[in-house]
């Protein structure tokens, strides 16, 4: 079974500062892994995945993420906080094959003051 | 492309209504996800398809709810008879299901409210 903890619930960051959303996962399989971001009433948007290429994940708008098997860590980090980066994100895992399902984490509530 | 297209975007209804919830999947994708989101349970998944044929339903909370999908186009998720606590978000996401890892797409929602 596979599940993820998104270790904080809420992150509150000044514009232009680094942004860390912590991730871990737990996964019987070689794990797919997968940042959403929801903005508040919309769905949710891809921000990027790991597919057991590279290691380091670039995705839009500036976030990445590192695959550290040994830690079982999947974090998001951004180098520098815009005031539209204010949204819930959310950690994912897939494992398996095929018709394998998702499992979310319960999401990180990113707060940017100006 | 629209994206997934979710109708209606909110529903106000009274205990003990029926409700339907559609969806409209992305061209050309095979796969379909019901989600539902609660502040208390986060995103859980209800059920989803895979060439129009329900794969797993192990997430669908009870009898009450029932969903369809008959044809690639279209799927509805029905409650009935709607309660206040089915109140939540629902969110239809589609894939194109292959070999490799493929993301899924999700749509705008709809917003439940069962008095």
């Amino acid at each position: 079974a596979q599940s993820v903890t998104q270790l904080d619930s809420h992150v509150s960051v000044s514009e232009g500062t680094p942004v860390l959303l912590r991730c871990n996962y737990s996964s019987s399989y070689s794990p797919s892994l997968f940042w959403y971001v929801q903005h508040p009433n919309k769905g949710l948007q891809l921000l990027l995945k790991y597919t057991s290429a590279a290691t380091l994940v670039k995705g839009i708008n500036g976030f990445e993420a590192e695959f550290k098997k040994s830690e079982t860590s999947f974090h998001l980090t951004k180098p520098s906080a815009h005031m539209s980066d204010a949204a819930e994100y959310f950690c994912v895992v897939r494992g398996g094959s095929g018709y394998s399902t998702l499992t979310f984490g319960k999401g990180t509530m990113l707060l940017v003051s100006p | 492309d629209a994206g997934v297209i979710q109708s209606p975007r909110h529903e106000v209804t009274e205990m003990g209504q029926e409700v339907t919830l559609r969806c409209k999947p992305i061209s050309g994708h095979n796969s379909l996800f019901w989600y539902r989101q609660t502040m208390m349970r986060g995103l859980e998944l209800l059920i989803y398809f895979n060439n129009n044929v329900p794969i797993d339903d192990s997430g669908m909370p009870e009898d009450r709810f029932s969903a369809k999908m008959p044809n690639a186009s279209f799927s509805t998720l029905k409650i009935q008879p709607s309660e206040p606590r089915d109140s939540a978000v629902y969110f239809c996401a589609s894939s194109l299901t292959t070999s490799g890892i493929n993301e899924q797409f999700f749509g705008p929602g709809t917003r439940l409210t069962v008095l």
